[in-house]
C-alpha cells in the first residue's frame, strides 16, 4: 500500500522568504503525486499535481514542486512567500490509473507566516 | 459552473445515533468520493461512488455506508456513531472516477458527545 509522510509538522518563514515543504511518497510503481492547500474551516484547493514527464511542475500561486524518484520525493517550493500563504498543505500519492482507491495523504504541514 | 457543496456545515450528534451527510457534486462530474479528517490529521479515503454504484473503498466498517443518486449527488450515512467519528467530512467530485479532477467541498464538521 502507499503511504505518504511529511516531516514537518509546522514551519514558520518569514515573509518574502523561500519556502521548501517535504514530501516523501513511498509506492512501488510510478505514482500520481498531488500538493493540497487548506485555510481554516475550508476544503482542499489543488496547488499542483504530477502525473509523468517533466519533473519539475508548475503550479497556481506561483507554488512548484520537484518529483525526484531516487529520492521518492515530491518537495513543494515558493520562491517568496506571502502572508496569505498561511495554511495547512497536504502532499497526496495516488495508484495511477484510476481512482477507485482514492488518495493517500500525509499528515499535513502547518505553515505561519511570520510578518 | 458550482462548485461541490456541502450540508450541513456543522452538526453535533450523540453516540449511538445515525448521522446523514449530503453532497452535491460539480456540475459535469458523474463520481463522488468521501474523506475523513480528524483533527491534527490528513484526510482518510472512506469510498467512492460512480454511476450510483459504490467502486472503491477504504478501511472503514460497514457502519460507514453511501449512496449516489441519478443527478450524481450522494449520501454519507454513519450508524452507531462513536467518539472517534468525530471528524470534519469531506466530499470530492470528478469526472469518470480519475481522482486528477478532484473538485473538494468545504466539509461537514461532526461532533459526537
Amino acid at each position: 500500500a502507499q503511504s505518504v509522510t511529511q516531516p514537518d509538522i509546522h514551519i514558520t518563514v518569514s515573509e518574502g522568504a523561500s519556502l521548501e515543504l517535504r514530501c516523501n511518497y513511498s509506492y512501488g510503481a510510478t505514482p500520481y503525486l498531488f500538493w493540497y492547500v487548506q485555510s481554516p474551516g475550508q476544503g482542499l484547493q489543488l496547488l499542483l499535481k504530477y502525473f509523468s514527464g517533466d519533473t519539475l511542475v508548475q503550479g497556481i500561486k506561483g507554488f512548484e514542486a520537484e518529483f525526484k524518484r531516487s529520492q521518492s520525493s515530491f518537495n513543494l517550493r515558493k520562491p517568496s512567500v506571502h502572508w496569505s500563504d498561511a495554511a495547512e498543505y497536504f502532499c497526496a500519492v495516488g495508484v495511477a490509473g484510476g481512482g477507485a482507491d482514492g488518495l493517500t495523504f500525509g499528515k499535513g504541514t502547518h505553515l505561519i507566516i511570520q510578518p | 459552473e458550482t462548485g461541490v457543496t456541502q450540508s450541513p456545515t456543522h452538526l453535533i450528534k450523540t453516540r449511538g445515533q445515525q448521522v446523514t451527510l449530503r453532497c452535491s457534486s460539480q456540475s459535469g462530474h458523474n463520481t463522488v468520493s468521501w474523506y475523513q479528517q480528524a483533527l491534527g490529521q490528513g484526510p482518510q479515503f472512506i469510498f467512492q461512488y460512480y454511476r450510483e454504484e459504490e467502486n472503491g473503498r477504504g478501511n472503514f466498517p460497514p457502519r460507514f455506508s453511501g449512496l449516489q443518486f441519478p443527478n450524481y449527488s450522494s449520501e454519507l450515512n454513519v450508524n452507531a456513531l462513536e467518539l472517534d467519528d468525530s471528524a470534519l467530512y469531506l466530499c470530492a467530485s470528478t469526472q469518470d472516477k480519475g481522482y486528477y479532477g478532484y473538485t473538494f467541498g468545504s466539509g461537514t464538521r461532526l461532533t459526537v458527545v
